[in-house]
C-alpha cells in the first residue's frame, strides 16, 4: 500500500523554464514533507521541506507547495538549470513526539527530471 | 560537519552467500540510524532503524538483520542471500529533521 505517489516517472523541461513536480499522499497523519534529489550512484540529498502548518516554503530557486485538503504537494524549480537533471523523491513522515519518527519516511517512486539546453 | 560513510559501493554476491554492509557516521553523537532499500523502479523503503546501541527495530519482515555495536556504527547482514535481496541499500542518520543519506551500496545477487 503506497502512501506517497509520484505519478509522473519523468519530466523534460528546457533550461530557464519552470519545472513542476507533483506528489500525492493518502495518510492524513503525515505532518512533514520533504523533497530529495538523487544523482546516479549517489544517495539522496535533502532539498527542501515543509511542515503541515504551512502551505508554502521557499529556498532560492525551489518552492514547495502543500495543499492539505487535496493531500497534494508540488515542487517548483525556477529557473531550471542543467545541473537540476536528477531523480526527485517526495517523502513524508507522520506526526509523532518520538524523534525516531523523524527518520521513518514514506517515499514516492521518484520523478526523473531532464533539463535540456 | 557530519559525514556518513557506507561501503562497499557495489557488491555482487551469489545466492546463499552471507552479507555484511557497514555504515559509520562522524561528527555527531547518539544519532538515529536507518537502513533503507530501493528496489528497481521503486521508492525507498525503510528496513531497520536504531535509536541507540543494541536497539534495533524492523519495519518489514525479510531475510536481513541489522546491528548497532557502537554509537555511530550500523551494520546490515544476512546469513543467506536471496535473489530478491538485490537492490540499492542506503544508510541514513538523523538527530532531528531532515534525514541524511550515505551514498549507498548497489547489491546484485546472482
Amino acid at each position: 500500500d503506497q502512501q506517497v505517489k509520484q505519478n509522473s516517472p519523468s519530466l523534460s523541461v528546457q533550461e530557464g523554464r519552470i519545472s513542476i513536480l507533483n506528489c500525492d499522499y493518502t495518510n492524513s497523519m503525515f505532518d512533514y514533507f520533504l523533497w530529495y534529489k538523487k544523482y546516479p550512484a549517489e544517495g539522496p540529498t535533502f532539498l527542501i521541506s515543509i511542515s503541515s502548518i504551512k502551505d508554502k516554503n521557499e529556498d532560492g530557486r525551489f518552492t514547495v507547495f502543500l495543499n492539505k485538503s487535496a493531500k497534494h504537494l508540488s515542487l517548483h524549480i525556477v529557473p531550471s538549470q542543467p545541473g537540476d537533471s536528477a531523480v526527485y523523491f517526495c517523502a513524508a513522515s507522520e506526526l509523532g513526539p518520538a524523534t525516531d519518527s523523524w527518520g521513518k519516511l514514506q517515499f514516492g517512486a521518484g520523478t526523473q527530471v531532464v533539463v535540456t539546453p | 560537519s557530519q559525514t556518513i560513510h557506507q561501503w562497499p559501493a557495489t557488491l555482487v554476491q551469489p545466492v546463499g552467500s552471507p552479507l555484511s554492509l557497514e555504515c559509520t557516521v562522524e561528527g555527531t553523537s547518539n544519532p538515529n540510524l536507518y537502513w533503507y532499500r530501493q528496489a528497481a523502479g521503486r521508492g525507498l523503503q525503510l528496513l531497520f532503524y536504531s535509536v541507540g546501541i543494541g536497539q534495533i527495530s524492523s519495519e518489514v519482515p525479510q531475510n536481513l538483520s541489522a546491528s548497532r555495536p557502537q554509537d555511530r556504527q550500523f551494520i546490515l547482514s544476512s546469513k543467506k542471500l536471496l535473489l530478491s535481496d538485490s537492490g540499492f541499500y542506503l544508510c541514513a542518520w538523523s538527530t532531528g529533521r531532515p534525514l541524511h543519506f550515505g551514498n549507498g551500496t548497489r547489491l546484485t545477487v546472482t
